[in-house]
């Protein structure tokens, strides 16, 4: 299909793994982002990996790329209840680069 | 901190009205896309302009409109406002070249009421 999927919501624990779940579309994106929404607030970046890439680590984060499945995901290491907020994954398409988001994923982060 | 601001940050206003949006990209980035985040479509791609030129459009009405002024800033116009239109606008910005070049930075969005 033309979207690009994730699931809406998803609750842990503190102190916890988070994993995040995105499918992409196209099998040509050169990078793929995730952001992160706070409530109120607009996207702030948070990761990207290049789409040679297995995966990426950046301190609590690691991103995995799967290309053959089209599917990335976004780990959170010993998750606070600062992380609760709306990530989204991107994927650029087209000749302007732009982004095509997924629904975005809710995290809840539970005391 | 993006370094990219979006101006006004909340507008309320009611059918039929005409508004702007402004956005100042980060220093040195060249390009500058608008973005709309509503609750039944979600985040969607309206338009990009590079270096002062209209590079893309993405899904953007007729009655919406865009420019890319010489000092790189960006103004998004929206007529004949209808209550559909209340939504999140936000700015990106990119350096616009290939590659890293090509990662956007979002600026805090201007939040749209239609009444």
């Amino acid at each position: 299909g033309e979207d690009v999927e994730q699931s809406l919501f998803l609750s842990v624990r503190e102190g916890d793994s988070s994993v995040i779940n995105c499918t992409y579309t196209d099998s040509s994106s050169t990078y793929l982002y995730w952001y992160k929404q706070e409530p109120g607030a607009g996207l702030q970046l948070l990761t990207y990996i290049f789409s040679n890439m297995d995966m990426k680590q950046d301190q609590r984060l690691t991103v995995l790329l799967n290309k053959k499945d089209k599917h990335l995901s976004l780990r959170i290491a010993d998750t606070q209840t600062g992380d609760s907020a709306i990530y989204f994954c991107a994927e650029m398409r087209g000749s302007a680069r732009q982004l095509t988001f997924g629904s975005g994923t809710q995290l809840t982060v539970l005391p | 901190d993006s370094g990219v601001t979006q101006t006004p940050k909340h507008l309320i206003t009611a059918t039929g009205q005409r508004v702007t949006l402004r956005c100042s990209p980060r220093s040195g980035d060249l390009s500058v896309y608008w973005y709309q985040q509503s609750l039944d479509q979600g985040l969607q791609f309206l338009i990009q302009y590079y270096n002062g030129e209209e590079r893309a459009k993405g899904n953007i009405l007729e009655r919406f409109s865009a420019q890319q002024f010489p000092d790189l800033h960006s103004e998004l116009n929206l007529s004949s406002l209808e209550l559909g239109d209340s939504a999140l606008y936000f700015c990106a910005s990119s350096v616009g070249s290939t590659g890293l070049g090509e990662t956007q930075y979002f600026g805090p969005g201007t939040r749209l009421l239609v009444l």
